[in-house]
């Protein structure tokens, strides 16, 4: 099972976010990053805890092992509001977060 | 480019069945696993099946398990899903994604609806 938190955060362009996500039982690195806008399909920003995927700019960042997994943005554009899961990719079957929803 | 374009959804009653497919391009299909992830609206994002490379592997989650089959068809590049025994929870967004059941996703599709109500 993997728990986020928190359920929404409210922070203004400029700011820096942090997100969580728990896992039980642990997944070792085997977690990944994903950011979903309205209307669209979910992008994946990170993999493998801390590996940002193709194009993703750098101030996203993952962090943690195990069980306590981040998502650091550093300093938040306007683009970067939307719901953010992780997935973990550890055992089978493959499961996601149930999201954080990033608002102004 | 990769690209991946699902069809299919729409407006079923309870207890029926529709089929999903998905075409895919830009790649080689037919050494790539391929996966349904759904989403329920205003919910999250649920694994629901996964055909492996070969098309001799699939699995699906219990949700779903008994009521959908899914299966590919190479020589299209396309992927298909079929529900059956259709539930009101089964409503979602149904997206198509390349990759097999133990990855990371970077290959998504638009998705298609699919609503199961009377």
């Amino acid at each position: 099972v993997l728990t986020q938190s928190p359920g929404t955060l409210s922070l203004s362009p400029g700011e820096r976010a942090t997100l969580s996500c728990g896992a039980s039982p642990s997944v070792g690195t085997s977690l990944a990053w994903y950011q979903q806008k309205p209307g669209q399909s979910p992008r994946l920003l990170i993999y493998d805890t801390s590996n940002r995927a193709t194009g993703i700019p750098a101030r996203f960042s993952g962090s943690g092992s195990g069980t306590d997994f981040t998502l650091t943005i550093s300093s938040l554009e306007p683009e970067d509001f939307a719901v953010y899961y992780c997935q973990q990719r550890s055992s089978w079957p493959i499961t996601f977060g149930q999201g954080t929803r990033l608002e102004i | 480019e990769v690209q991946v374009l699902e069809s299919g959804g729409g407006l079923v009653q309870p207890g029926g069945s529709l089929r999903l497919s998905c075409t895919a391009s830009g790649f080689t299909f037919s050494i790539y696993g391929m996966t349904w992830v759904r989403q329920a609206p205003g919910k999250g994002l649920e694994w629901v099946s996964t055909v492996s490379g070969s098309g001799a592997g699939t699995t699906y989650a219990d949700s779903v398990r008994g009521r959908f089959t899914i299966s590919r068809d190479d020589s299209k590049s396309t992927m298909f899903l079929q529900m059956n025994s259709l539930r009101v929870e089964d409503t979602a967004v149904y997206f198509c994604v390349k990759g097999g059941a133990g990855t990371y996703y970077t290959d998504w599709g638009q998705g298609t609806l699919v609503t199961v109500s009377s």
